[in-house]
């Protein structure tokens, strides 16, 4: 089975802190994705990467920047935490072996509040 | 432009009652359709996917969708609700030769004992 795995469940931090948000997955997959997940507005993405050092900009970057030195491990930066960061952040991987119709596949998010 | 709407934001049904979510795509590209379930401070967990052939694909838990090309549809169907069902579900498209997938907003679910 895939396991996607995030750092922290639950992650509580200041305003103007740098806040880092980890993600690792076990099953070689190329491309990764960060989302962070607000009511009512579903899934948008921040972040995605295709492949080791290669990462493109997803629907709402600002705020945020990425980091994917190994295969499988993606990292979300908020370089100064403010207050209208907080939700919850969901990391997926996909692999690329058969192409586009390849489901991603979730860790189970990090709910991240700065105060 | 693409995009994907789950024009119920929540439904209620009582335990064993079928159930109908509805999903709407606007893709240029023939999509790849999928269903996801988030349960309660959960991730997402897949329940099925489309990208060709028989139009109504059977999923995990007792779930299952029909591709619509005509009305541009993927509705998500069981025919009795257990009350584990209780979750938020999300339709999503993806397409050949893009990374990025849409998601719609999410349809809650609430069953009633």
């Amino acid at each position: 089975d895939v396991k996607v795995t995030q750092s922290s469940r639950y992650l509580v931090k200041r305003t103007g802190e740098k806040v880092f948000l980890e993600c690792v997955q076990d099953m070689d997959h190329e491309n990764m994705f960060w989302y962070r997940q607000d009511p009512g507005l579903g899934l948008r993405l921040i972040y995605f990467s295709y492949d080791v050092k290669m990462k493109e900009k997803g629907d709402i970057p600002e705020g945020y920047s990425v980091s994917r030195e190994k295969k499988e491990r993606f990292s979300l930066i908020l370089e100064s935490a403010s207050t209208n960061q907080t939700s919850m952040y969901l990391c997926a991987s996909r692999g690329t072996s058969g192409g586009s119709y390849n489901e991603q596949f979730f860790g189970p998010g990090t709910r991240l509040t700065v105060l | 432009a693409q995009s994907v709407t789950q024009p119920d934001i929540h439904i209620t049904v009582s335990e064993g009652a079928s159930l109908e979510l509805r999903c709407n795509y606007s893709y240029g590209a023939t999509p790849y359709l999928f269903w996801y379930v988030q349960s309660p401070g959960q991730g997402l967990q897949l329940l099925l996917k489309y990208f060709s052939g028989d139009t109504l694909v059977q999923g995990i838990k007792g779930f299952e969708a029909e591709f619509k090309r005509s009305q541009s549809s993927f509705n998500l169907r069981k025919p009795s609700v257990h009350w584990s069902d209780a979750a938020e579900y999300f339709c999503a498209v993806g397409a050949t030769g893009t990374y990025k997938y849409i998601f719609g907003t999410g349809t809650r679910l609430k069953v009633l004992a």
